[in-house]
C-alpha cells in the first residue's frame, strides 16, 4: 500500500499568494522528488533532492529533504494561474529509480 | 530533455479483448521503464517494472498473466490488457529511466475505457 502521507489534499489559493505541501513516511527515502501533473498527462518532475538537509530552489519552487529523511517539502511563491494541477511528491530508496507516489495536493489559483 | 511517448494516447474497447500499448523513449536507450496506473483523482501505482532483454517484475497484487510487458528492445515497452473488463478500465503512464543519475521520464499517459 501507499507509505507516503502527502498533504494537504487539495488548496484554493488566491494569484499571488505562497503555497506550501508536504510529504511525509514513515520509513527512510534516498531520493525525494516532486513532480506537477497536468490532466491527461503524464508527470513532470520539478525538484529533485538527493542529499539530507538539502534545500533546492527552481524559480518559485523551493523543496526540501528533511534531516531524518523521512519528510520533504515544498514551496511554491507567488502563485500565478499556471500553477494550477496536481502536485505528487515521490520517494525512492535506491538509485535503481522505482518511486513510491504519495497521494497528490491538487492545487487551484484564483486570478 | 528525454522524450518519453505512448500510444495510444486513448482507447475504448469491448470487455473481453486484449489491448496493447507502447511505450517508447525517442532519444535515448532504457534499459529500464515502469508502467504505473491511474485511477482518477488518486496516486501512480507502481505495477511493473520492464526490463530490457529479461521478464518484468511485478509489484504485489498485479497479475502478470492479465497485464503482459515485453521489453523487446532499448527504445520499446509493451503493456497488454488481456481480457480487458471494466474495472481495468484507467489511465496507464509508462515511465523510462535516463542518465547517470537515473532519473525518471514519464510519458503522457494512456487512457484506457472498457465497456
Amino acid at each position: 500500500g501507499q507509505q507516503l502521507n502527502q498533504s494537504p489534499q487539495s488548496m484554493f489559493i488566491q494569484e499571488g499568494e505562497d503555497v506550501s505541501m508536504n510529504c511525509t513516511s514513515s520509513s527512510i527515502f534516498n531520493t525525494w522528488l516532486w513532480y506537477k501533473q497536468d490532466p491527461g498527462e503524464g508527470p513532470v518532475l520539478l525538484i529533485a533532492l538527493y542529499k539530507a538537509g538539502e534545500l533546492t530552489s527552481n524559480g518559485r519552487l523551493t523543496a526540501q529533504f528533511g534531516i531524518t529523511r523521512k519528510d520533504s517539502f515544498l514551496n511554491i511563491s507567488a502563485s500565478i494561474p499556471s500553477d494550477v494541477g496536481i502536485y505528487f511528491c515521490a520517494g525512492q530508496r535506491t538509485n535503481a529509480g522505482k518511486s513510491t507516489f504519495g497521494d497528490g495536493t491538487t492545487l487551484t489559483v484564483k486570478p | 530533455g528525454a522524450v518519453v511517448s505512448q500510444h495510444p494516447s486513448w482507447v475504448i474497447c469491448k470487455s473481453g479483448t486484449s489491448v496493447k500499448i507502447e511505450c517508447r523513449s525517442l532519444d535515448f536507450q532504457a534499459t529500464t521503464m515502469f508502467w504505473y496506473r491511474q485511477f482518477p483523482k488518486q496516486s501512480l501505482m507502481l505495477m511493473a517494472t520492464s526490463n530490457e532483454g529479461s521478464k518484468a517484475t511485478y509489484e504485489q497484487g498485479v497479475e502478470k498473466d492479465k497485464f503482459l510487458i515485453n521489453h523487446a528492445s532499448l527504445t520499446l515497452s509493451t503493456l497488454t490488457v488481456t481480457s480487458a473488463h471494466p474495472e481495468d478500465s484507467s489511465f496507464y503512464i509508462c515511465s523510462a529511466l535516463a542518465g547517470s543519475d537515473n532519473e525518471q521520464f514519464f510519458g503522457p499517459g494512456t487512457r484506457l475505457t472498457v465497456l
